[in-house]
């Protein structure tokens, strides 16, 4: 039931765009996504809910595609300050469903 | 406002011995959960609970207990800990539903040699 991330890792520059994948096997109910920079805790960034409904903080983009049970994560004229590791969690079966994490994506940005 | 709080930050533990880490909360959230995580493998969620008295077994409960006796405090107790628990802890709470924005707190590194 763990989602599938890709990549694993990706190396930018400043300014460039990246894409951040992430797969279920199962029908989703909604995907999660979190960013962890290094010795720190997960931040939320955004949920992102079967029938469209989307709730965030940032100003990131995602698309969750229901029919592929994937989700992406578009990160735009990166900076310095997006360096991290990113996951998703994925729910199942409904409101009640407990989170599963993918293994994450570790971006680096460089200047 | 704290938010989330664990303490404590870092542990080293010998086999065998027993802890407690503690996860407090101050924004009056129902929902609460203990992940571990281990290097390159994500979050698994241990316990979680959905309010005081109610607590429910997670992915990994293996090894672990935990109660929840005020809407606050959701403490996780480790016995007989054994080098597979060597992992860093975090709590996290949500509060409209288990399948809301989960806010996590700073995490405890445990050692366990």
């Amino acid at each position: 039931q763990q989602p599938v991330q890709s990549p694993q890792a990706v190396i930018l520059r400043e300014g460039e765009d990246a894409v951040i994948n992430c797969s279920s096997s199962k029908a989703l109910y909604s995907v999660h996504w979190y960013r962890q920079k290094h010795g720190e805790a997960p931040v939320f960034l955004m949920i992102l809910l079967k029938g469209g409904e989307q709730k965030g903080h940032e100003k990131i983009s995602a698309s969750f595609n229901e029919k592929k049970q994937q989700s992406s994560l578009y990160l735009t004229a990166s900076q310095l300050s997006y360096s991290g590791t990113y996951f998703c969690g994925t729910t199942y079966g409904g409101s009640q469903g407990n989170l599963i994490f993918g293994k994450g994506t570790k971006l680096s940005v460089k200047p | 406002n704290a938010g989330v709080t664990q303490t404590p930050k870092f542990r080293i533990l010998k086999i065998g011995q027993s802890m407690t880490l503690q996860c407090t909360q101050d924004m009056n959230h129902n929902y609460m959960y203990w992940y571990r995580q281990d290097p390159g493998m994500g979050l698994k969620l241990i316990y979680y609970s959905v309010g005081a008295g109610i607590t429910d077994k997670g992915e990994v409960p293996n090894g672990y207990n935990v109660s929840r006796s005020t809407t606050e405090d959701f403490p996780l107790r480790l016995e007989l800990a054994a080098p597979s628990q060597t992992s860093v802890y975090f709590c996290a709470t949500s509060g409209t539903s288990r399948n809301g924005e989960q806010y996590f707190g700073p995490g405890t590194r445990l050692t366990v040699t």
